[in-house]
Formats: structure tokens, C-alpha cells, sequence
């Protein structure tokens, strides 16, 4: 148990469908992230929240939306999506920015299917 | 941008000692972790290394080179429930923190 919890822990969608991802984490921290983890691939840094604001966008297509409603929560809010994007949506947490040795807190992930 | 390789799988046999290589190539340097993921969980944070040298943690140990651009993770006394997936990550001189592909381990009895 990280501290760090994502649900659905499984996704299948349509290309057509709305689905969101959320995220919560219980350690207290100020920061958040959404990571993309595809097979046989580096871990790709979508999103990052820092105190509740989005510091990072990482030329993430449209069809990804993040929200940070608090500093707990974080949702990925899905739609439109192709086939390519099925992959490991990651949610992770730290304190402070990742400006010195803070380690990241991931959560299990949401393993996505887009068909 | 960064480079970050590492092996893909590496096999080793209970009881014994492997070493995972990492090489990386960033604009600057703020430290090096490695994180340890078992398949289906969450990555889990292993070790970190700003400065030269190996840093022990158990039957862990990480070894870091600047000048080099290299690092590697020791595992020794390897168990079955080391078998996992291995992630080096490097923070640039921009702090941003870019992750290799990983490296599987599979430990056989």
C-alpha cells in the first residue's frame, strides 16, 4: 500500500465514450501527476499539479483533460479516445515540486483498452 | 532532451548477485533514482543518488558515476519476489525527471 489509490483499476472504452480516471492520495503531499506507461516504453510525464495548480502539461492531446478539484484528488478525465492510447494511466504524488530528492508515490495504475 | 537506457530482461538464479546498468544523457544533473515494480503494482521507490559513490541499503545497493553518466543498481542474495521490473530515473538540470523503458529481472529457483 503506497498511499496513493486509483480507480478503475481496469478500463475498456470506446472510442466514443466519456470515462474519467481518479486519484487520491493519502500522504498529505502537495503535488501530483499523471504518467502514461506503455509496454516495453519509458514512463511519459503527462500532467503535474502543485498546490492544486497545473504546473506541466506535457503536450498532451486534447482528448486528456485533468482535473485537481484539492490537494488529495486528481481525476483524467477521457474522451474521444484512439486505440493508441491504450496503455498503464499512472497517478503519483510527492511533496514538494521535484526540485531535490523527493520520491515520487505511485498508485497501481489504470490499465486501459480502447477499442 | 534525455537519454536514458538500461537493458531490457536480465535472468539470474536465486541466491545469486545481479547488477543493472543505467547510462543516461541529460542537460545537467539532480539526481538519480531507481524505483522497483512488480507486475500489476504500483513502481516503488528504491534508492537515490545525487552525489558519487554507492549508497547500501540492505541487499540493495546503488552506485553512481556523474563523470560517467552511469549507474547501476546491485541485488544481491536475489530471491523470487525480486523479480520485478527496474526503472532508473534521471532529473535534469531542467528538475524535470525522465524514466528509462525499465529492466525486467526474472530470478529462477
Amino acid at each position: 500500500e503506497t498511499g496513493v489509490t486509483q480507480t478503475p483499476r481496469h478500463l475498456v472504452m470506446g472510442m466514443t465514450n466519456k470515462k474519467s480516471l481518479k486519484c487520491e492520495q493519502h500522504l498529505g503531499h502537495n503535488a501530483m501527476y499523471w504518467y502514461k506507461q506503455s509496454a516495453k516504453k519509458p514512463l511519459e510525464l503527462m500532467f503535474v499539479y502543485s498546490l492544486e495548480e497545473r504546473v506541466e502539461n506535457n503536450s498532451v492531446p486534447s482528448r486528456f483533460s485533468p482535473e485537481c478539484p484539492n490537494s488529495s484528488h486528481l481525476f483524467l478525465h477521457l474522451h474521444t479516445l484512439q486505440p493508441e492510447d491504450s496503455a498503464l494511466y499512472l497517478c503519483a504524488s510527492s511533496q514538494g515540486g521535484g526540485r531535490g530528492n523527493e520520491k515520487l508515490f505511485f498508485g497501481s495504475g489504470t490499465q486501459l483498452s480502447v477499442l | 532532451g534525455q537519454n536514458i537506457d538500461q537493458p531490457t530482461e536480465m535472468t539470474a538464479t536465486e541466491g545469486a548477485i545481479v547488477q543493472i546498468n543505467c547510462t543516461y544523457q541529460t542537460s545537467g544533473f539532480n539526481g538519480l533514482f531507481w524505483y522497483q515494480q512488480h507486475a500489476g503494482e504500483a513502481p516503488t521507490f528504491l534508492s537515490y543518488n545525487v552525489l558519487d559513490g554507492l549508497e547500501e541499503k540492505g541487499r540493495f545497493s546503488s552506485f553512481l558515476s556523474r563523470s560517467k553518466g552511469y549507474s547501476y543498481l546491485l541485488l544481491k542474495e536475489l530471491q523470487m519476489k525480486d523479480s520485478a521490473s527496474y526503472l532508473c530515473a534521471v532529473r535534469g538540470g531542467d528538475y524535470k525527471l525522465s524514466f528509462g523503458a525499465g529492466t525486467t529481472v526474472t530470478v529462477r529457483a
